[in-house]
């Protein structure tokens, strides 16, 4: 079955300084492989995604991840944070062969907290 | 960009009224929705598949005739909780994705949190 793990509850940085918000994977076959924003009473916003191609893959407000089959990860990062960062963040993986009906298994989530 | 709408936002109600969300599809067509549900601090716990046309797919543990679901058409999809009660209190999201699927991601609603008095 497919699986993500998100090692960390919290993640705290200063502003400014570089953030990675970690992400495992255990999937068959080929992953799917995405990242979830949410902020305080809010629905979830799509940051960026990995299918295939290129290993670092960019996304939405300055972040980026990095698909490490090796080590099966798929960490979040950005060069520099933002106190509106602050927000918590979610990992997922697809289940299935990409299909419209296939759902989205989330990781339990990591709040990252930036300070001024 | 794809956008998917939710409505209402927040809802109080008494125990034992019945209350019915509404996620649209704005700007694409969805064969399949999704309805998440979320605890405080907690992640999102798929709770149905929404397929329009057709029943929906419940996810083990949940009650269908608590939490009816219709997909009338390709862009709207209803959760309806019958008669409420405290238990049921929580943030309902609901997620869509367009029908093209291939490297579509989903997109979410903003969620309804949902309080029973």
């Amino acid at each position: 079955a497919q699986s993500v793990a998100q090692p960390e509850d919290q993640v705290n940085v200063a502003e400014g300084n570089p953030l990675t918000v970690k992400c495992t994977y255990s999937v068959s076959g080929n992953p799917y492989l995405f990242w979830y924003v949410q902020y305080p009473n809010r629905g979830l916003q799509f940051l960026l995604k990995y299918i295939t191609g290129d290993n670092l893959v960019k996304g939405s407000y300055g972040f980026e991840a990095e698909f490490n089959k090796s080590q099966t990860s798929f960490h979040l990062k950005k060069p520099s944070a933002l106190v509106s960062d602050s927000a918590l963040y979610f990992c997922a993986v697809r289940d299935g062969d990409g299909g419209a009906t296939n759902k989205l298994i989330f990781g339990t989530g990591t709040l990252l907290a930036v300070q001024p | 960009g794809a956008v998917v709408s939710q409505h209402p936002s927040w809802v109080i109600c008494k125990s034992g009224t019945s209350v019915k969300i509404e996620c649209r599809s704005l700007d694409f067509q969805a064969t399949t929705m999704f309805w998440y549900r979320q605890f405080p601090k907690q992640s999102l716990m798929l709770m149905a598949t929404s397929n329009e046309g057709s029943k929906a797919t419940y996810e083990q543990g949940v009650e269908k005739d608590k939490f009816l679901i219709n997909h009338a058409s390709l862009t709207l999809s209803t959760l309806t909780v019958t008669s409420a009660h405290p238990e049921d209190s929580s943030f309902y999201i609901c997620s869509a994705r367009d029908m093209r699927g291939g490297r579509q991601p989903q997109h979410f609603g903003d969620g309804t949190r949902l309080s029973i008095l």
